[in-house]
């Protein structure tokens, strides 16, 4: 399977300010995702980035808040824009597997105050 | 309109065997079934993939029913270590595959 690497692995931030996560894939994906996850709740998915093109957005999500970078195969960052204290979370990226399934990074913890 | 529906919750002991079942009416002809597993502070992680009848690997097994409308995960003789969410996602995983997770069920194994 895909070995993802998504930093950083925490952060509290000030209230209106941007913070930027960022997951590494040890392999070509052509697909990646991006997950929302509050305390004890399931995962909502965010937006599907493709490389090369514009990312896919859920409902609620708009690109202004949430700007998603796709440059290459390996890579991608999602930006939480002018966070508030709604926004902490913890943020997770996804690709497909090798085999079945997949692949989910470690997440990235945020707490704005 | 939900695509999958879990119990919220389960409870058993260890050595015990658990069964936890997915709702997947709507499901479609392409679309696999496919559970992960999620421990706290961790990202879910891939259990098991099936299409239809028993699939198993070392870890887990997936039954499913000819209509295809549900599913169910069984562990065999759970440990604390399998206290866990278990989450069952449908989709087609070579054309856009759905991504999208349902409430998912909480196990807690109990010594």
């Amino acid at each position: 399977s895909a070995v993802i690497s998504q930093k950083p692995s925490r952060d509290i931030c000030q209230r209106g300010t941007s913070l930027t996560i960022q997951c590494q894939v040890d392999s070509q994906v052509t697909m990646m995702f991006w997950y929302r996850q509050q305390p004890g709740q399931s995962l909502t998915l965010i937006a599907t980035a493709n490389q090369g093109s514009e990312a896919t957005y859920e409902s609620g999500f708009v690109i202004d808040k949430f700007p998603i970078s796709r440059p290459n195969l390996t890579f991608s960052t999602l930006t939480v824009s002018n966070m508030s204290p709604e926004d902490s979370s913890i943020y997770l990226c996804s690709v497909e597997g090798t085999d079945y399934g997949y692949t989910f990074g470690s997440g990235t913890r945020l707490t704005v105050v | 309109l939900a695509k999958t529906t879990q119990p919220i919750s389960m409870d058993s002991y260890e050595g015990q065997e658990v069964n936890i079942t997915c709702s997947h009416n709507n499901i479609a002809t392409n679309d696999y079934i496919t559970w992960y597993q999620q421990f706290p502070s961790q990202g879910p992680r891939f259990i098991i993939q099936g299409y239809k009848t028993k699939v198993t690997n070392e870890v887990a097994s997936l039954f499913i029913p000819a209509d295809r409308k549900s599913s169910t995960l069984s562990l065999p003789r759970v440990s604390l270590s399998d206290t866990a969410v278990y989450y069952c996602l449908v989709g087609d995983p070579y054309n856009n595959n759905d991504m999208r997770f349902g409430a998912g069920t909480r196990l807690t194994v109990k010594p």
